[in-house]
C-alpha cells in the first residue's frame, strides 16, 4: 500500500525548533519530488516547501525561507522539515505529499497525489 | 505570488443538485491548476489535474474546465459524501498557491 505517515509535531514556544518526519512506503522515494502543506487551525491550506527526488532543488514560501529546512534520506525513505525559530503563526497541522509529475507531452502537471494524515504543531508559550 | 480566488466561500446544496465553484487566477497559468477535496479532519484528496483531467478512482460526477486565469469545478449530481471543502491549486509557478476554499454544505 501506497503511504505516507508523519510524526514529530508537538508544543513548542516562540523561538524554539521542531523536526517533523515523514515515512514513505510502497513507492520508491528518490524518483519523486515531495512537499510539505500546512494547514492553520480552521484555514486553508498553505503550500510551504518541496524538495526533488535526488535533493538538489528545494524551494520554500518566502515567510519559512530562512527558518525552515526540507530535506530527504532516501535511504531511510524518509522526508523531513527542520523548522526553527518557530512564530506562532506556524501553528498548523503539517501534511507531507508526494509531489508527482503527471506528463502530457511536452507538458508536465505537478500534483499532490498522495498525502500523510498530518502531524500537529503548536507554537505558544 | 500568483493569487487564486475562490467563489463562493461557501455553498448549501441539496443532494442530487448540480454545483459549480470558480477559481480565478491573478495571471495566466495556462492549465496548470488542480483541485483537491478535503473533508473534516482529513488529509486533501486529488480530484482533478490539468484544469479538467479526471483523477483515477474519482467519480464521473466530478469535472473541471478553464484555462488562462478562469476556472470551474462542477458536481453534476451532488452526492452525500461530497460534503466537504475544496480547493483549487495552481502550479504553474513558485510558492504553489492554493484558493481560500469553498465549504459545501448540506442545505
Amino acid at each position: 500500500e501506497v503511504q505516507l505517515v508523519e510524526s514529530g509535531g508537538g508544543l513548542v514556544q516562540p523561538g524554539g525548533s521542531l523536526r517533523l518526519s515523514c515515512i514513505a512506503s510502497g513507492f520508491t522515494l528518490n524518483t519523486y519530488w515531495m512537499t510539505w502543506v500546512r494547514q492553520a487551525p480552521g484555514k486553508g491550506l498553505e503550500w510551504v516547501a518541496n524538495i526533488k527526488g535526488d535533493g538538489s532543488k528545494k524551494t520554500y514560501v518566502e515567510s519559512v525561507k530562512g527558518r525552515f529546512t526540507i530535506s530527504r534520506d532516501n535511504a531511510k525513505n524518509s522526508l523531513y522539515l527542520q523548522m526553527d525559530t518557530l512564530r506562532a503563526e506556524d501553528t498548523a497541522v503539517y501534511y507531507c505529499a508526494r509531489d508527482n509529475s503527471y506528463c502530457n507531452s511536452p507538458v508536465c502537471y505537478d500534483v499532490f497525489d498522495i498525502w500523510g494524515q498530518g502531524t500537529m504543531v503548536t507554537v505558544s508559550s | 505570488a500568483i493569487q487564486m480566488t475562490q467563489s463562493p466561500s461557501s455553498l448549501s446544496a441539496s443532494v442530487g443538485d448540480r454545483v459549480s465553484i470558480t477559481c480565478r487566477a491573478s495571471q495566466d497559468i495556462r492549465n496548470e491548476l488542480g483541485w483537491y477535496q478535503q473533508k473534516l479532519g482529513k488529509a486533501p484528496k486529488l480530484l482533478i489535474y490539468a484544469a479538467s483531467n479526471l483523477q483515477g478512482g474519482v467519480p464521473s460526477r466530478f469535472s473541471g474546465s478553464g484555462s488562462g486565469t478562469d476556472f470551474t469545478l462542477t458536481i453534476s449530481s451532488l452526492q452525500p459524501e461530497d460534503f466537504a471543502t475544496y480547493y483549487c491549486l495552481q502550479d504553474n509557478n513558485y510558492p504553489r498557491t492554493f484558493g481560500q476554499g469553498t465549504k459545501v454544505e448540506i442545505k
